[in-house]
Protein backbone atom coordinates (compact mmCIF):
# COMPACT_ATOMS: atom_id res chain seq x y z
CA UNK A 1 0.00 0.00 0.00
CA UNK A 2 0.62 3.47 -0.39
CA UNK A 3 0.99 4.57 3.49
CA UNK A 4 1.00 3.14 7.01
CA UNK A 5 -2.38 1.12 7.74
CA UNK A 6 -4.09 0.35 11.02
CA UNK A 7 -6.50 -1.71 12.22
CA UNK A 8 -9.10 -1.92 13.68
CA UNK A 9 -9.98 1.57 13.10
CA UNK A 10 -12.30 1.81 16.36
CA UNK A 11 -12.17 -0.83 19.74
CA UNK A 12 -14.84 -0.71 22.17
CA UNK A 13 -13.71 -3.27 24.85
CA UNK A 14 -15.05 -3.94 28.45
CA UNK A 15 -12.58 -3.22 31.12
CA UNK A 16 -10.72 -6.49 31.78
CA UNK A 17 -10.74 -7.93 28.50
CA UNK A 18 -7.25 -8.01 25.82
CA UNK A 19 -6.97 -6.35 22.74
CA UNK A 20 -4.75 -6.44 19.52
CA UNK A 21 -3.90 -3.51 17.46
CA UNK A 22 -1.85 -3.85 14.06
CA UNK A 23 0.06 -1.70 12.37
CA UNK A 24 1.01 -2.25 8.46
CA UNK A 25 4.08 -0.01 7.70
CA UNK A 26 5.22 1.41 4.88
CA UNK A 27 7.16 -0.95 2.65
CA UNK A 28 10.79 -0.90 2.81
CA UNK A 29 10.65 1.47 5.80
CA UNK A 30 12.74 -0.23 8.58
CA UNK A 31 11.77 1.91 12.04
CA UNK A 32 8.48 1.45 13.39
CA UNK A 33 6.55 3.81 16.31
CA UNK A 34 3.49 2.91 18.58
CA UNK A 35 2.21 6.27 20.54
CA UNK A 36 -0.48 7.22 22.63
CA UNK A 37 -2.45 10.42 22.10
CA UNK A 38 -4.95 11.03 24.67
CA UNK A 39 -7.43 14.06 24.19
CA UNK A 40 -5.58 17.33 25.06
CA UNK A 41 -1.71 15.62 25.25
CA UNK A 42 1.19 15.60 23.15
CA UNK A 43 1.93 11.92 21.25
CA UNK A 44 2.85 9.43 24.15
CA UNK A 45 5.98 7.42 23.01
CA UNK A 46 4.97 3.41 23.72
CA UNK A 47 7.85 1.62 21.43
CA UNK A 48 10.62 1.84 18.87
CA UNK A 49 11.41 -0.89 16.42
CA UNK A 50 14.23 -0.76 14.21
CA UNK A 51 15.29 -3.55 11.67
CA UNK A 52 16.25 -6.20 13.80
CA UNK A 53 17.77 -4.71 16.85
CA UNK A 54 16.02 -4.99 19.97
CA UNK A 55 12.87 -2.50 20.04
CA UNK A 56 13.48 0.04 22.64
CA UNK A 57 10.33 -0.76 25.08
CA UNK A 58 11.34 2.33 27.55
CA UNK A 59 7.72 4.04 26.89
CA UNK A 60 5.24 1.39 27.46
CA UNK A 61 3.10 2.28 30.91
CA UNK A 62 3.08 -0.98 32.16
CA UNK A 63 3.40 -4.52 31.98
CA UNK A 64 0.08 -4.91 30.11
CA UNK A 65 1.45 -3.37 27.37
CA UNK A 66 2.93 -5.41 24.80
CA UNK A 67 4.45 -5.45 21.15
CA UNK A 68 5.92 -7.34 18.44
CA UNK A 69 7.07 -6.79 14.88
CA UNK A 70 6.94 -9.96 12.63
CA UNK A 71 9.38 -10.13 10.27
CA UNK A 72 10.49 -6.69 10.30
CA UNK A 73 7.42 -5.75 8.61
CA UNK A 74 3.76 -6.05 10.76
CA UNK A 75 3.79 -4.77 13.99
CA UNK A 76 0.99 -5.68 16.88
CA UNK A 77 -0.01 -4.02 20.13
CA UNK A 78 -1.45 -5.95 22.67
CA UNK A 79 -3.17 -4.72 26.16
CA UNK A 80 -4.01 -6.62 28.66
CA UNK A 81 -6.55 -6.55 30.82
CA UNK A 82 -7.66 -3.22 29.55
CA UNK A 83 -8.18 -0.74 31.99
CA UNK A 84 -10.91 2.45 31.40
CA UNK A 85 -7.28 4.87 31.61
CA UNK A 86 -6.16 2.63 28.20
CA UNK A 87 -9.03 4.62 26.28
CA UNK A 88 -7.09 6.85 24.23
CA UNK A 89 -6.20 6.73 20.33
CA UNK A 90 -2.94 4.51 19.11
CA UNK A 91 -1.15 5.86 16.53
CA UNK A 92 1.30 4.21 14.60
CA UNK A 93 4.70 5.24 12.32
CA UNK A 94 6.80 4.49 9.96
CA UNK A 95 10.33 6.32 9.40
CA UNK A 96 11.27 7.91 6.47
CA UNK A 97 14.55 9.62 5.48
CA UNK A 98 15.64 13.11 7.56
CA UNK A 99 13.21 12.44 10.56
CA UNK A 100 10.37 12.62 8.81
CA UNK A 101 7.42 9.76 10.29
CA UNK A 102 4.91 8.64 9.00
CA UNK A 103 1.34 7.64 10.49
CA UNK A 104 -1.33 5.67 10.33
CA UNK A 105 -5.07 6.85 10.80
CA UNK A 106 -5.19 5.48 14.07
CA UNK A 107 -7.25 3.20 16.42
CA UNK A 108 -9.39 4.64 18.70
CA UNK A 109 -9.44 2.22 21.68
CA UNK A 110 -12.71 2.78 24.18
CA UNK A 111 -12.48 0.85 27.42
CA UNK A 112 -15.64 0.82 28.85
CA UNK B 1 14.26 19.72 30.27
CA UNK B 2 13.29 19.05 26.62
CA UNK B 3 9.69 20.61 25.73
CA UNK B 4 8.06 21.80 23.18
CA UNK B 5 5.28 24.08 23.53
CA UNK B 6 2.56 25.61 21.28
CA UNK B 7 -0.04 27.93 21.69
CA UNK B 8 -2.89 29.25 21.23
CA UNK B 9 -4.41 26.01 22.49
CA UNK B 10 -7.32 26.65 20.09
CA UNK B 11 -8.38 29.18 17.54
CA UNK B 12 -11.36 29.74 15.61
CA UNK B 13 -11.46 32.05 12.88
CA UNK B 14 -13.87 32.85 10.08
CA UNK B 15 -13.23 31.28 6.55
CA UNK B 16 -10.53 33.34 4.37
CA UNK B 17 -8.82 35.00 7.36
CA UNK B 18 -5.47 34.86 8.47
CA UNK B 19 -3.64 33.12 11.60
CA UNK B 20 -0.45 32.17 13.07
CA UNK B 21 -0.05 29.57 15.14
CA UNK B 22 3.06 29.88 17.34
CA UNK B 23 6.13 26.80 18.85
CA UNK B 24 8.30 27.39 21.63
CA UNK B 25 11.02 24.78 22.01
CA UNK B 26 13.60 23.65 24.63
CA UNK B 27 15.18 21.02 23.03
CA UNK B 28 18.81 20.71 22.60
CA UNK B 29 20.97 20.48 20.72
CA UNK B 30 18.50 21.37 17.51
CA UNK B 31 18.80 20.37 14.48
CA UNK B 32 15.35 20.42 12.44
CA UNK B 33 11.44 21.29 13.83
CA UNK B 34 8.75 19.82 11.92
CA UNK B 35 4.75 21.04 11.68
CA UNK B 36 2.37 18.58 10.62
CA UNK B 37 -1.49 18.89 10.10
CA UNK B 38 -3.99 16.09 11.83
CA UNK B 39 -7.43 16.23 10.36
CA UNK B 40 -10.11 14.68 13.03
CA UNK B 41 -9.69 10.69 12.82
CA UNK B 42 -6.78 10.68 10.61
CA UNK B 43 -2.89 10.47 11.51
CA UNK B 44 -0.79 13.40 11.86
CA UNK B 45 0.68 14.60 8.20
CA UNK B 46 3.67 16.35 7.71
CA UNK B 47 3.53 20.14 6.43
CA UNK B 48 6.85 21.31 6.41
CA UNK B 49 10.32 21.17 7.94
CA UNK B 50 12.39 23.76 9.25
CA UNK B 51 16.32 23.53 9.65
CA UNK B 52 18.80 25.31 12.04
CA UNK B 53 19.64 27.52 9.09
CA UNK B 54 16.39 28.01 7.51
CA UNK B 55 14.19 31.40 8.56
CA UNK B 56 11.05 30.82 6.15
CA UNK B 57 9.61 28.15 4.24
CA UNK B 58 6.38 28.18 2.00
CA UNK B 59 3.98 25.20 1.30
CA UNK B 60 1.09 26.82 -0.51
CA UNK B 61 -0.81 28.70 1.46
CA UNK B 62 0.94 27.80 4.61
CA UNK B 63 4.43 29.86 5.91
CA UNK B 64 6.77 28.51 8.53
CA UNK B 65 9.08 30.65 10.21
CA UNK B 66 12.11 29.64 12.60
CA UNK B 67 14.32 31.75 15.01
CA UNK B 68 16.58 29.14 16.53
CA UNK B 69 18.14 32.27 18.59
CA UNK B 70 14.79 32.33 20.72
CA UNK B 71 14.00 29.03 20.03
CA UNK B 72 10.71 30.03 18.59
CA UNK B 73 8.71 28.80 15.25
CA UNK B 74 5.26 29.94 13.25
CA UNK B 75 2.84 28.38 11.22
CA UNK B 76 0.79 31.13 9.26
CA UNK B 77 -2.12 29.94 7.37
CA UNK B 78 -2.93 32.91 4.54
CA UNK B 79 -6.64 33.02 3.03
CA UNK B 80 -8.25 30.09 5.55
CA UNK B 81 -10.35 27.73 4.13
CA UNK B 82 -12.59 25.07 5.96
CA UNK B 83 -10.22 22.13 5.25
CA UNK B 84 -7.42 24.02 7.50
CA UNK B 85 -9.78 22.49 10.48
CA UNK B 86 -7.22 20.53 12.19
CA UNK B 87 -4.82 20.22 14.67
CA UNK B 88 -1.77 21.21 13.81
CA UNK B 89 1.25 19.38 15.73
CA UNK B 90 4.95 21.14 16.69
CA UNK B 91 7.58 18.05 16.77
CA UNK B 92 11.54 18.69 17.17
CA UNK B 93 13.91 15.68 16.99
CA UNK B 94 15.83 14.70 20.10
CA UNK B 95 19.40 14.69 18.64
CA UNK B 96 21.54 11.95 18.42
CA UNK B 97 18.49 9.71 19.20
CA UNK B 98 15.03 8.08 17.31
CA UNK B 99 13.07 10.04 19.70
CA UNK B 100 10.87 12.90 18.98
CA UNK B 101 9.73 15.84 21.30
CA UNK B 102 5.52 16.42 20.55
CA UNK B 103 3.54 20.00 20.97
CA UNK B 104 -0.36 19.18 22.55
CA UNK B 105 -0.60 20.88 19.04
CA UNK B 106 -3.49 23.75 18.29
CA UNK B 107 -6.72 23.01 17.23
CA UNK B 108 -7.94 25.25 14.65
CA UNK B 109 -11.37 25.85 13.27
CA UNK B 110 -12.24 27.64 10.27
CA UNK B 111 -15.79 28.67 10.10
CA UNK B 112 -17.84 29.42 6.77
Amino acid sequence: GAGVSQSPSNKVTEKGKDVELRCDPISGHTALYWYRQSLGQGLEFLIYFQGNSAPDKSGLPSDRFSAERTGGSVSTLTIQRTQQEDSAVYLCASGGGYNEQFFGPGTRLTVL
Amino acid sequence: KNQVEQSPQSLIILEGKNCTLQCNYTVSPFSNLRWYKQDTGRGPVSLTIMTFSENTKSNGRYTATLDADTKQSSLHITASQLSDSASYICVVPLSGTYKYIFGTGTRLKVLA
